[in-house]
């Protein structure tokens, strides 16, 4: 089967400017996770998603990001404007209830603002 | 909310030896630790995971073992291999892994030839 996919795979842009992150879940999986990786750390839960509804964003900066999951399939998330600081790696996950739980990733979005 | 601390954050250990990484984690209700291996520029994929009904789990040379009571839980591989360096993160989770993973902060684990 084919895994997450997520595209771009490396974007740079300018500070206040705005960028999106797709990601496409394996076929099926009805959870889908945003996490953000900075450099040297394991990933932090920015949002995640049962089908269309968003079940736990609670550590989404929402003044400046936003994300959608529409039909419950395809998810977006974007920044506006970016900061310097959020240059980090965007990864995208997606798992299914009843079969070991277990999350598989992307390959992520590098982030680079300057 | 839930906090995992890892140790060590890299590790050497000649070809052919045994590594272990240790985690603690701070919320009883964590039910599911998976283990991940990130190589570099790529993406966390699972190793093995464990629940909290079982104390130990092995898969070749991989096992993993979880104190519940002391809220602590262990990586060890055996017989490394050049291939086993990478970044290793445990993390924990709830409703055994389909609420959020929280991970660890990483162990870049070297195999010396």
């Amino acid at each position: 089967e084919a895994g997450v996919v997520q595209s771009p795979r490396y974007k740079i842009i300018e500070k206040k400017q705005p960028v999106a992150f797709w990601c496409n879940p394996i076929s099926g999986h009805n959870t889908l996770y945003w996490y953000l990786q900075n450099l040297g750390q394991g990933p932090e839960l920015l949002i995640r998603y049962e089908n269309e509804e968003a079940v736990d964003d609670s550590q989404l900066p929402k003044d400046r990001f936003s994300a959608e999951r529409l039909k419950g399939v395809d998810s977006t998330l974007k920044i506006q404007p970016a900061e310097l600081g959020d240059s980090a790696v965007y990864l995208c996950a997606s798992s299914a209830r009843g079969q070991g739980y277990e999350q598989y990733f992307g390959p992520g979005t590098r982030l680079t603002v300057t | 909310g839930e906090n995992v601390e890892q140790h060590p954050s890299t590790l050497s250990v000649q070809e052919g030896d045994s590594a272990v990484i240790k985690c603690t984690y701070s919320d009883s209700a964590s039910n599911y630790f998976p283990w991940y291996k990130q190589e570099l520029g790529k993406r966390p994929q699972l190793i093995i995971d464990i629940r909290s009904n079982v104390g130990e789990k092995k898969d070749q040379r991989i096992a993993v073992t979880l104190n519940k009571t002391a809220k602590h839980f262990s990586l060890h591989i055996t017989e490394t291999q050049p291939e086993d360096s990478a970044v290793y993160f445990c993390a924990a989770s709830k409703s055994f892994g389909n609420e959020k993973l929280t991970f660890g902060t990483g162990t870049r684990l070297t195999i010396i030839p």
